[in-house]
Formats: C-alpha cells, sequence, structure tokens
C-alpha cells in the first residue's frame, strides 16, 4: 500500500495562477481532508469530503475549490493564488474505528506564492 | 467549541533524558485526544490515541500518554529521549469525526547529544 501520496511535493506560483493539487489514497477510505500548515498555527482544515461526490467546507476554506469525483482522488483547486497561500499542504483520509475517525496523513505540498 | 492547547512552543532535552510535552484541551462533550510526530519534511504520523478504558495510553517509539479528565489534559511522556525523537509534536482532539479534529499549535522537540 502506498497509503496517501501527494502530487505535487513543491510548487513555485505566481500571484494570480491557478493550479490543482492532487490526493490519491488506496485504503478505501470515506474521508478526506485538506488542511494548511502554517508557523505557530498547527494544522488548519481547508475543506473536507465524507464520501464520493460530496465536498464540505472547513475552517478556512476561502479561496479554495475542491473536488471528490473518485473515492480515492481528492482534488485542491487554487483558481488565483495569493501570497497568504502560502503554506504546506497536507492530505489525510481516514476510517471510523467504532467511535471516531483516525487520520493517515500525506508527505505535503509545499506551494509559495510569489 | 473544542479547543487544544500546547503549552510549550519548544522543549530542548539531552538525549537520554526523560521529557514531557504538554496538552490541555478544552471540549463540552465527551473526547477522544491523539498524539501525532512529524519529522522533517514529512506529513504527520499517529503515535498514539485515547478513545475509551485505560487513562494510560502507549504509542509507537516507547511514548506514553495519560489522559486525565479533571485536569483537562493529556500530555506526552518518554523516559528516555534519542536524537531520532527530534522532531514537532501535535496534540488533537475530537469528538465525532475526523472533520472536528482540532489540532493543536504544535511543539518542536529538540534532542541535544
Amino acid at each position: 500500500n502506498a497509503g496517501v501520496t501527494q502530487t505535487p511535493k513543491f510548487r513555485v506560483l505566481k500571484t494570480g495562477q491557478s493550479m490543482t493539487l492532487l490526493c490519491a489514497q488506496d485504503m478505501n477510505h470515506e474521508y478526506m481532508y485538506w488542511y494548511r500548515q502554517d508557523p505557530g498555527m498547527g494544522l488548519r482544515l481547508i475543506h473536507y469530503s465524507v464520501g464520493e461526490g460530496t465536498t464540505a467546507k472547513g475552517e478556512v476554506p476561502d479561496g479554495y475549490n475542491v473536488s471528490r469525483l473518485k473515492k480515492q482522488n481528492f482534488l485542491l483547486g487554487l483558481e488565483s493564488a495569493a501570497p497568504s497561500q502560502t503554506s504546506v499542504y497536507f492530505c489525510a483520509s481516514s476510517y471510523t474505528e467504532g467511535l471516531t475517525d483516525t487520520q493517515y496523513f500525506g508527505p505535503g505540498t509545499r506551494l509559495t506564492v510569489l | 467549541a473544542q479547543s487544544v492547547t500546547q503549552l510549550d512552543s519548544q522543549v530542548p532535552v539531552f538525549e537520554e533524558a526523560p521529557v514531557e510535552l504538554r496538552c490541555n484541551y478544552s471540549s463540552s462533550v465527551s473526547v477522544y485526544l491523539f498524539w501525532y510526530v512529524q519529522y522533517p519534511n514529512q506529513g504527520l504520523q499517529l503515535l498514539l490515541k485515547y478513545l475509551s478504558g485505560s487513562t494510560l495510553v502507549k504509542g509507537i517509539n516507547g511514548f506514553e500518554a495519560e489522559f486525565n479528565k479533571s485536569q483537562t489534559s493529556f500530555h506526552l511522556r518518554k523516559p528516555s529521549v534519542h536524537i531520532s525523537d527530534t522532531a514537532e509534536y501535535f496534540c488533537a482532539v475530537s469528538n465525532t469525526g475526523g472533520f472536528k479534529t482540532i489540532f493543536g499549535a504544535g511543539t518542536r522537540l529538540f534532542v541535544k547529544a
């Protein structure tokens, strides 16, 4: 099992450019998430999905869009990148173990917006 | 609303010394608690979790944590650290569903020779 993979690992954008980050998981998990990690702020949830074809907003959704057309993939899009979106982005997937979920994380994508 | 506070942003410690990373939470309902570790340039890995039962939880790499409901704490401990334990550690709390998981700001553990 590859677990959770993310593409690309690094990216530099200019302000106003667009891009899509791809997350893939091979564990047949229903739930998937996109987080951003900024120094001193931990992880903040951008969007999440509870199943194929469904998405929902997290804590910091503005400026991002997502799609979950296939159960194993969760895409994060930036339509018009801004310097404030410079961050490390993590994808995660989870399964429910009785009481709550256990999340599995990808290696991250480091994005710089100039 | 839930929240998580990691009381130390950085913890330097010498190799083979004991360490405690502190985590306090607030929640009006029953909680489930997690510690994750992030090694440099990697994603987060689950160290341990408390769901129910025994308040002392043992995880990977010799770490353990104790759930204290009266003090709303879930501190992480290791009796003897190694250089390889240098990483950032995140405490997290959820009630039902991963989309309700709240992460702390992280504690950076530096283990010195």
